[in-house]
């Protein structure tokens, strides 16, 4: 069953705007992990934030934030002030506690496309 | 320093005939994994090794078969090529010990081709 939703194929934003890509998920799993992992054009994979399902606070790495509601099972990455560098593909990937410990599943992935 | 890395970066080659793919990666971490990415980007893992032992084995053809010689090392060999198995092979490494927050590290992609 897929337990990672990524609605949008793709998305256009204006230079400078904030962006949001939606990211859904499904665990009976009290302990789990999520990820955003963004794929440039030239093929390598940069992880860039991390959820876990304890923290109190959404978590905020630069320009990128996770919007985390837990309630939901939604975890939502928002980019602040695009640029267009961040031009590419966007990945939401969860990884459960337990003996899932070792294992990242990932969503079908947003493409993001910046406007100047 | 490159922390993990693949090779070769691009491969093709005949249906029928038998690949290997190296990964290295010097992190220190305990788990490597390979995960392939296809046309359609999407990416699914194949296998998981924790200090040299077979964690996780996902539906892969039996043609496929991972080898890691020690935590640094995880190779993937596929026998009989088909042309199904034209996709991006990623190798990658995590310190689930540390705890998830680090996410993995990922090496950059081998680009198979077969034809």
């Amino acid at each position: 069953a897929q337990k990672i939703t990524q609605t949008q194929p793709g998305m256009f934003v204006q230079e400078k705007e904030a962006v949001t890509l939606d990211c859904t998920y499904d665990t009976s799993d009290p302990s789990y992990g999520l990820f955003w992992y963004k794929q440039p054009s030239s093929g390598e994979m940069i992880f860039l934030i991390y959820q876990g399902s304890y923290d109190q606070q959404n978590a905020t790495e630069g320009r990128y934030s996770l919007n985390f509601q837990k309630a939901r099972k939604s975890a939502n990455l928002v980019i602040s002030a695009s640029q267009l560098g961040d031009s590419a593909m966007y990945f939401c990937a969860m990884r459960e506690g337990g003996t899932g410990g070792f294992k990242t599943i990932f969503g079908a992935g947003t493409r993001l496309f910046v406007k100047a | 320093d490159t922390a993990v890395s693949q090779t070769p970066k691009y491969l093709v080659t005949q249906m029928g005939n038998d690949k290997s793919i190296k990964c290295e990666q010097n992190l220190g971490h305990d788990t490597m994994y390979w995960y392939k990415q296809d046309s359609k980007k999407f990416l699914k893992i194949m296998f998981s090794y924790n200090n040299k032992e077979l964690i996780i084995n996902e539906t892969v053809p039996n043609r496929f078969s991972p080898k890691s010689p020690d935590k640094a090392h995880l190779n993937l060999h596929i026998n009989s090529l088909e042309l199904g198995d034209s996709a991006v092979y990623f190798c990658a490494s995590s310190q689930p010990s540390k705890g998830f927050v680090y996410g993995y590290t990922f090496g950059s992609g081998t680009r198979l081709t077969v034809v």
